[in-house]
């Protein structure tokens, strides 16, 4: 069983750029999130799907930001005219259905630099 | 909005002691996990823990849920090198959405 996987793992861009991050979950796992972290801090709570619903979004994330996941499978998140506050980890995660949807599974993360 | 607060912030220990970190939150929470992340990647599900008092083990790990649901603790037995990284708790289940909260992170070295 492959684990979740992220794409790309780097992407430097300069500030007023747009950039698009891809998230596969883990097979068969119908919830999944988008966390951002900066450097010494835990994971903050961007959005989470539930299949291809979005159904949460936090105040974190801007206009700027749209995350879609048309047929439930894989996620996309985009920023758009990226500002360099923005630079940090942007992780994905997935969890499977019942009781264990709590139990969520991180992928290695997409590192986000903005010049 | 909902905080952890997790202590020590950091640890320097000798191979083979004994290691322990909590977290502590204003509000309560309805499951408890534990998270290591080593630099780089993403973090990795270690203990879940799903009810007040519950005490769970993976290996040298030993994670509590505390009774005030508010609190839990990590311990780490006979620490090796390899327990190199950032330990990060994480409350959730207080809503249908699966969203995690999660704590600063401990960072702990092993000196070999």
């Amino acid at each position: 069983d492959t684990g979740v996987s992220q794409n790309p793992r780097h992407k430097i861009t300069k500030r007023g750029q747009n950039v698009t991050f891809r998230c596969d979950p883990i097979s068969e796992h119908n919830r999944l999130y988008w966390y951002r972290q900066t450097l010494g801090q835990g994971p903050e709570f961007l959005t989470y799907f539930q299949n291809e619903a979005q159904l949460e979004k936090s105040r974190l994330l801007s206009d700027r930001f749209s995350a879609e996941r048309p047929k439930g499978s894989f996620s996309t998140l985009e920023i758009q005219r990226t500002e360099q506050g923005d630079s940090a980890m942007y992780l994905c995660a997935s969890s499977p259905p019942g009781r264990s949807y709590n139990e969520q599974f991180f992928g290695p993360g997409t590192r986000l630099t903005v010049l | 909005g909902q905080q952890l607060n997790q202590s020590p912030q950091s640890m320097f220990i000798q191979e083979g002691e004994d290691v322990s970190m909590n977290c502590t939150s204003s509000s309560i929470f309805n499951t408890w996990l534990w998270y290591k992340q080593d630099p780089g990647e993403g973090p990795v599900l270690l203990i879940a823990l799903y009810k007040a008092g519950e005490l769970t083990s993976n290996g040298r790990l030993t994670a509590q849920f505390g009774i005030t649901r508010k609190d839990s603790f990590l311990n780490i037995s006979a620490s090796i090198p390899s327990d190199v990284g950032i330990y990060f708790c994480a409350g959730g289940g207080t809503s249908n959405t699966g969203k995690l909260i999660f704590g600063q992170g401990t960072t702990l070295q092993v000196k070999p």
